[in-house]
């Protein structure tokens, strides 16, 4: 079957730095997507990776292993608006999405 | 980037009511739309693709008879949910995919919050 697994929830200092992790097991691959959704919000797009190695965005930052069927999504200088539902998702052969559960994450002052 | 609007953003109705919620894509054409319902802490739940001009696929456990999905142009997918009851409610999305984009991504809508009474 098809599978993608994120951390329920993690925490974090506001100025800190915070990795969260999306492993994927799925039916081909057609790219891997982070979006963000805050709280009774859709969902918005963050990144997008079809190829190994890292993408930096400004304070955010994604890298893919597609061999190991691993993400990270990377915050820099944390703010207190990035608390928010981080979604992993893999585009699979059919060009479906898969989703992951999402990863809340909470800032500390 | 594309935007995608969704209305009504929120809705209350009786039971045993339908409830129509419109999703368009403004600025570009979307042959593919996709509708999703989430519940609260959860994740997005695939409901249905829907295809301009033809009929919608469904996920298996949807019923599409309760669930009906019309995507009559380009820039026009609806969703209406027949025969309401409280268990249908729920938090439900729609998007489109911009071919024209650099990903390919779906952009989304701000949602449709509905209640069942």
């Amino acid at each position: 079957g098809q599978n993608i697994d994120q951390p329920t929830e993690m925490t974090a200092t506001e100025g800190a730095i915070v990795q969260i992790n999306c492993t994927y097991q799925t039916s081909g691959f057609n790219g891997l997507f982070w979006y963000q959704q805050h709280a009774g919000e859709a969902p918005t797009f963050l990144s997008y990776n079809v190829l190994d190695g890292l993408e930096e965005k400004g304070r955010f930052s994604s890298f893919l292993s597609r061999s190991k069927g691993y993400s990270y999504l990377l915050l820099k200088e944390l703010q207190m608006k990035d608390s928010a539902s981080y979604l992993c998702a893999v585009q699979d052969s059919n060009y479906q999405l898969i989703w992951g559960a999402g990863t809340k994450l909470i800032i500390k002052p | 980037g594309a935007v995608v609007s969704q209305h009504p953003s929120w809705v209350i109705c009786k039971s045993g009511t339908s409830v129509k919620i419109e999703c368009r894509s403004l600025d570009f054409q979307a042959t593919t739309m996709f509708w999703y319902r989430q519940f609260p802490k959860q994740s997005l739940m695939l409901m249905a693709t829907s295809n301009e001009g033809s009929k919608a696929t469904y996920e298996q456990g949807v019923e599409k008879d309760k669930f009906l999905i019309n995507h009559a142009s380009l820039t026009l997918s609806t969703l209406t949910v027949t025969s309401a009851h409280p268990e249908d409610s729920s938090f439900y999305i729609c998007s489109a995919r911009d071919l024209a984009g650099d990903y390919n991504e779906q952009f989304f809508g701000p949602g449709t919050r509905l209640t069942v009474l």
